[in-house]
């Protein structure tokens, strides 16, 4: 079944440790995004890839970083985990043109000690 | 720049009413307009987009967004609300011709009491 995947759902970790979220879609899109929500909140887009090898930073300055070196893995990785970084990240792809919809993961919940 | 506002925080409405959850764009070009929903601790699910046509858009879940270009509006609205309808709901707009990046609202809190 095409879906986008997220793992983990959940994940407390203390300052200073290193963590990837991970983000998996069988969708066979070109486009994936990473957005930063708080509970509640707006989103805020901090990540994009446009294919393979190609990432860009978003609107939202982070200390995160993206790789993308298949088509349907975009991985979030923080080199130090801070407090400051706690929030729900949530992944998403969609098709080219621009006309369409973006399709969203469950979402990763990052608490940071 | 392109932007959306969603001007109401929460909007309560009686089960079975007919619910409104508003919201305005300013955008240079043609807008691409989308409307998600949130579950607590879900990603967000896509519900209609307008892109071109008609001005009522139907989506999912009985949903439907009406395009009205004089008021730069795209307000969200349902016959008959269910409370299983409560949730977070975001308009978005296509942040500028040629890209998939999509510009959210900050998002309504849509609370339907039985």
């Amino acid at each position: 079944e095409a879906d986008i995947y997220q793992t983990p759902r959940y994940l407390v970790i203390g300052t200073g440790k290193k963590i990837t979220l991970e983000c998996s879609q069988t969708m066979g899109h070109d486009k994936m995004y990473w957005y930063q929500q708080d509970p509640g909140m707006e989103l805020h887009l901090i990540h994009y890839s446009y294919g393979v090898n190609s990432t860009e930073k978003g609107d939202l300055s982070s200390e995160s970083t993206v790789s993308r070196i298949r088509t349907e893995h975009f991985p979030l990785t923080l080199e130090s985990a801070r407090p400051s970084h706690t929030s729900q990240y949530l992944c998403a792809s969609s098709e080219p043109a621009g006309r369409n919809e973006q399709f969203f993961g469950p979402g990763t919940r990052l608490t940071v000690l | 720049a392109q932007s959306v506002a969603q001007p109401e925080d929460q909007v309560n409405v009686a089960e079975g009413n007919p619910l409104t959850v508003k919201c305005t764009y300013s955008v240079s070009g043609n807008p691409y307009l989308f409307w998600y929903v949130q579950y607590p601790n879900r990603g967000l699910q896509f519900l209609l987009k307008y892109i071109t046509g008609d001005n009522l858009v139907k989506g999912s879940y009985g949903f439907e967004a009406e395009f009205n270009k004089s008021q730069t509006s795209f307000h969200l609205k349902k016959p008959s609300a269910l409370v299983s309808d409560s949730a977070l709901y975001f308009c978005a707009v296509r942040e500028r011709e040629n890209t998939d990046k999509l510009i959210f609202g900050t998002g309504t809190r849509l609370q339907v009491f039985p």
